[in-house]
C-alpha cells in the first residue's frame, strides 16, 4: 500500500491563481480530511469527508472548496489564492469517522503564495 | 468545545534524560486522547492513543502517556532520550461519542535532543 499520498510536494503561486492540492489513498478509507499546519498554530481542518458525496466544512474553511466523487481521492481547490494561504497543507484519512480510529497522514504539500 | 493546551513551544533534554511533554484537555465528555509525531519534512504518525481501556497507554519507541481525569492532562513520557526522538509532537483530543469525527490539535513541542 502507499497510504495517502500528495502531490505537488511544493507549490508557488501568485495572488488571485487558483490551483487544486490532490490527495489520494489507496486503504478503502471512509474518513478523509485537509489541515493546514502553519508555525506556532499546530494543525487546523480545512474541510473533511465521511464517505463518497459527503463533505463538510471544518475550522478554517473559507478560501478552499473540496468535493469527494470516488472513495480514494479528496482533492483541495484554491480559488483565488492569497499569501494569507500561505502553508503546508496535509491530507489524513482513517478506516472509518469513529473517534477512537487513527488518522494516516500525507507527506504534506508546500504552499507559498505571493 | 473540546481544546487542547501543550505547555512548552520548545524543550530541550540531554541524551539519556527524561522526556516530558505536557497536555491537558478540555472537553464536556469523556474524551479520546492522542500523541502524534512529526519528523522533520514529514506527516505526522501515531504514537499512542488513550480510548478509555487503561489509564496509562504504551506507544511505539518506548514513549507512554497517563490519563489523569482530576487533573484533564495527558502527559507523554519517555524514561531516557534518544538522538532520534528529536521531532514535534502533537496531542490531539477528540470527544467520544456518535457524530464525532474531528481531532483538535494542540501548537506542538519541539523536542531537541542535545548529545
Amino acid at each position: 500500500n502507499a497510504g495517502v499520498t500528495q502531490t505537488p510536494k511544493f507549490q508557488v503561486l501568485k495572488t488571485g491563481q487558483s490551483m487544486t492540492l490532490q490527495c489520494a489513498q489507496d486503504m478503502n478509507h471512509e474518513y478523509m480530511s485537509w489541515y493546514r499546519q502553519d508555525p506556532g498554530m499546530g494543525l487546523r481542518l480545512i474541510h473533511y469527508s465521511v464517505g463518497a458525496g459527503i463533505t463538510d466544512q471544518g475550522e478554517v474553511p473559507n478560501g478552499y472548496n473540496v468535493s469527494r466523487s470516488t472513495t480514494e481521492d479528496f482533492p483541495l481547490r484554491l480559488l483565488s489564492a492569497a499569501p494569507s494561504q500561505t502553508s503546508v497543507y496535509f491530507c489524513a484519512s482513517s478506516h472509518t469517522s469513529g473517534s477512537i480510529d487513527e488518522q494516516y497522514f500525507g507527506p504534506g504539500t508546500r504552499l507559498t503564495v505571493t | 468545545a473540546q481544546s487542547v493546551t501543550q505547555l512548552g513551544s520548545h524543550v530541550s533534554v540531554s541524551e539519556g534524560a527524561l522526556v516530558l511533554l505536557r497536555c491537558n484537555y478540555s472537553s464536556s465528555v469523556p474524551p479520546y486522547l492522542f500523541w502524534y509525531v512529526q519528523y522533520p519534512n514529514q506527516g505526522l504518525q501515531l504514537l499512542l492513543k488513550y480510548t478509555s481501556a487503561a489509564t496509562l497507554v504504551k506507544g511505539i519507541n518506548g514513549f507512554e502517556a497517563e490519563f489523569k481525569k482530576s487533573e484533564t492532562s495527558f502527559h507523554l513520557t519517555k524514561p531516557s532520550a534518544h538522538m532520534s526522538d528529536a521531532a514535534e509532537y502533537f496531542c490531539a483530543v477528540s470527544e467520544a461519542g456518535a457524530g464525532s469525527y474531528q481531532l483538535t490539535f494542540g501548537k506542538g513541542t519541539k523536542l531537541s535532543v542535545i548529545p
